[in-house]
């Protein structure tokens, strides 16, 4: 099975921060990694798709890189709705999830 | 509006068993690929299941044997069967859909989840 790894597990920040989130895979994933945003007792929202492809509807300030293991999301520019946690997913074996980054203030 | 909105949570003791339903709107069940995915308190997401277009069925290994997917085309739900049911399968539940481009499946959307607790 393929493990995702997250760094960090938490993160303070302030609005109008620029912050970055990383994530490594355990064995090669080509560029099939994903990030999501989740907040308590709502549904989990596609920020990035295929690395560094932007979902719909999601703002530009959200951005992704990286390919084979190693994986980025950044947040140029944080606003007070982005204070939440964060997930990377690997679709290149079945899914796996990285453990989350919780984004506070 | 395109939406998925998950039922059938709730308190059940250890060796139990539970029923979830997917309900969607917008979108048909059965030309999608759906999946179920759980957030335990104080871990991270965790997928649970897939059933393709096709029917076929894969389970993460924490839960094969003991959980089944399913769907009914006729009333455009998807259906979680949670037996043998562990304390640690407590969680939110959300029912995601999944789609692909540029080579990559993600879930594109997904619903507000219902909360299963396993407790005696």
């Amino acid at each position: 099975d393929i493990q995702m790894t997250q760094s960090p597990s938490s993160l303070s920040a302030s609005v109008g921060d620029r912050v970055t989130i990383t994530c490594r895979a355990s064995q090669s994933i080509s560029g099939a990694l994903n990030w999501y945003q989740n907040k308590p007792g709502k549904a989990p929202k596609l920020l990035i798709y295929a690395a560094s492809n932007l979902h719909s509807g999601v703002p530009s300030r959200f951005s992704g890189s990286g390919s084979g293991t190693d994986f980025t999301l950044t947040i140029s520019g944080l606003q007070p709705e982005d204070f939440a946690t964060y997930y990377c997913q690997q679709s290149h074996s079945r899914y796996t999830f990285g453990q989350g980054t919780k984004l506070d203030i | 509006e395109v939406q998925l909105v998950e039922s059938g949570g709730g308190l059940v003791q250890p060796g139990g068993s539970l029923r979830l339903s997917c309900a969607a709107s917008g979108l048909s069940v059965s030309s999608n690929y759906m999946n179920w995915v759980r957030l335990a308190p104080g871990k991270g997401l965790e997928w649970v299941s897939i059933i393709y277009d096709s029917g076929s069925t894969y389970y993460a290994d924490s839960v094969k044997g003991r959980f089944t997917i399913s769907r009914d085309n006729s009333k455009n739900t998807l259906y979680l069967q949670m037996n043998s049911l562990r304390v640690e399968d407590t969680a939110v539940y959300h029912c995601a859909r999944d789609t692909s481009a540029f080579a990559s499946w993600h879930f594109d959307l997904w619903g507000r989840g219902t909360l299963v607790t396993v407790s005696s």
